[in-house]
C-alpha cells in the first residue's frame, strides 16, 4: 500500500523555468493538499482540493497553479519558477474535513 | 487571519528528561491534530483532540486540549533518542484547511 506518492523527489530548476509536481494517493481520500516547508516556517498551505473537481487557495498560492485531475491525482505547477520558491513541497490527502492527513515523502526543489 | 503559534522553537534535553511543547491559536478551534516529523522525513499523524479539556495518552506522550479550545500541549515523559524530530500542531479552521504551527524541534542528547 503506497499511500501518497510524490514525483519527483528532487529537482533543480533555473529561474523562469516551469515544472509540474505530481501527487497520487491510493486511499480513496476526498481531500488533497499541497504544502511548502521552509526552515523555521512550519508547513504553509498552498492549495487544497476538498473533492474531485474543486480547488481552493491556501495561505501562499501566488506563483502556483493546481489541477485535481481525478480523485487520485493532484498536481502543482510552477509556471515561472523564482528563487523564493526554493522549498520542500509536501502533498497530503485526507478523508473528511476532520480526518488525519497522510503526507507524501516530499519534493526537494531548488531554483537557481 | 488565523494563526497558530508554537513554543519553544527548539528544545534540547538530556535523555530521560521530560519535554513539553505548547500550541496557541488566535481563534477557537474545532479540533487540533499533532504530527511528528523525523529529520529528512515527512509529517506523520500522532493524534487528534476534539473535546474541550480533552486529555489523551500514547505511552510516554500526553496530549491536552485547553478548556477554551484555543491551546494545546504535548508532553513527553522520560525522553528517548527515538523522540528526536519536529513536533507540529495543526488547528482545524472549519473549511477543510488545517493551519500548522511553526513546530518545535526536539533534540535528545544521549
Amino acid at each position: 500500500n503506497a499511500g501518497v506518492t510524490q514525483t519527483p523527489k528532487f529537482q533543480v530548476l533555473k529561474t523562469g523555468q516551469s515544472m509540474t509536481l505530481q501527487c497520487a494517493q491510493d486511499m480513496n481520500h476526498n481531500s488533497m493538499y499541497w504544502y511548502r516547508q521552509d526552515p523555521g516556517m512550519g508547513l504553509r498551505l498552498i492549495y487544497y482540493s476538498a473533492s474531485e473537481g474543486t480547488t481552493d487557495k491556501g495561505e501562499v498560492p501566488n506563483g502556483y497553479n493546481v489541477s485535481r485531475l481525478n480523485k487520485r491525482e493532484f498536481s502543482l505547477r510552477l509556471e515561472s519558477a523564482a528563487p523564493s520558491q526554493t522549498s520542500v513541497y509536501f502533498c497530503a490527502s485526507g478523508g473528511y474535513s476532520n480526518q488525519p492527513q497522510h503526507f507524501g515523502d516530499g519534493t526537494r526543489l531548488s531554483i537557481l | 487571519g488565523q494563526q497558530v503559534m508554537q513554543i519553544p522553537q527548539y528544545q534540547h534535553v538530556q535523555e530521560g528528561e521530560d519535554f513539553t511543547t505548547y500550541c496557541n491559536s488566535s481563534t477557537t478551534l474545532s479540533n487540533i491534530q499533532w504530527y511528528k516529523q523525523r529529520p529528512g522525513g515527512h509529517p506523520v499523524f500522532l493524534i487528534q483532540l476534539v473535546k474541550s479539556g480533552e486529555v489523551k495518552k500514547q505511552k510516554r506522550l500526553t496530549f491536552q486540549f485547553g478548556e477554551a479550545k484555543k491551546n494545546s500541549s504535548l508532553h513527553i515523559t522520560a525522553t528517548q533518542t527515538t523522540d528526536v524530530g519536529t513536533y507540529f500542531c495543526a488547528g482545524f479552521s472549519g473549511t477543510y484547511k488545517y493551519i500548522f504551527g511553526t513546530g518545535t524541534r526536539l533534540k535528545v542528547l544521549a
